[in-house]
């Protein structure tokens, strides 16, 4: 079975262009998260979608943050325009019940 | 507000020493208590988790963790540590009316030869 898959690895970025990070959740799980980690810091809770519908997106920093998950398949989140400050690891996880797997990331780095 | 308190951003040990890395959480009710571990250049994996039941939980690669409700703790241990257990440790707790996970900062494990 295919684990949850990150798009892409690594991205570098100049400060006011546009990024979209994708995320491949395993096949059947409704539940998809999106995660942030800031260099230095913990994790943080950016969104939760339940199918196609946002459940929670208290997590999202302001509204440069663009999240969707099109027909609750794969999510999309696109920043734009990007700041120095979101540079971090941003990590996609699914499920179906209480344990979330995790893809491998995507490092984003804004010059 | 929840929160998890990861002690030490580093702890080192030796080849085939007790390993313990400590995770105390804030919670007015009940948590779901995962220990996460990321190894370089890999995503997270989960390591073991306590939802209900049994406080002592076995997880994989020969780690387990006690919850103990009285001291809000859920501290990761294996008994002896190997050169492959190097790698970065999160603890996180989540409530069972909302499925956003919690973190604490992550604790580096650095194994000495």
């Amino acid at each position: 079975e295919a684990g949850v898959t990150q798009f892409p690895s690594h991205s570098v970025i100049e400060k006011g262009q546009t990024v979209t990070l994708r995320c491949d959740p395993i096949s059947g799980h409704d539940n998809l998260y999106w995660y942030r980690r800031v260099m230095g810091k913990e994790i943080k809770f950016l969104l939760h979608f339940v199918k196609e519908s946002k459940q929670d997106e208290s997590g999202m920093p302001n509204n440069r943050f663009l999240a969707e998950r099109t027909g609750g398949t794969y999510s999309t989140l696109k920043v734009q325009p990007a700041e120095l400050e979101d540079s971090g690891v941003y990590f996609c996880a699914s499920s179906q019940f209480s344990e979330q797997y995790f893809g491998p990331g995507t490092r984003l780095t804004v010059t | 507000a929840q929160s998890v308190t990861q002690l030490g951003s580093h702890v080192s040990v030796s080849e085939g020493a007790l390993v313990l890395l400590r995770c105390n959480y804030s919670s007015s009710v009940p948590p779901y208590l995962f220990w996460y571990v990321q190894y370089p250049n890999q995503g997270l994996q989960l390591l073991l988790k306590y939802t209900t039941g049994a406080t002592l939980v076995k997880g994989i690669n020969g780690f387990e963790a006690e919850f103990k409700k009285s001291e809000t703790s859920f501290h990761l241990t294996k008994p002896s540590a190997h050169m492959s257990d190097a790698a970065e440790y999160f603890c996180a707790v989540r409530r069972d009316s909302n499925y956003q996970l919690i973190w604490g900062a992550g604790t580096k494990l650095i194994i000495k030869p």
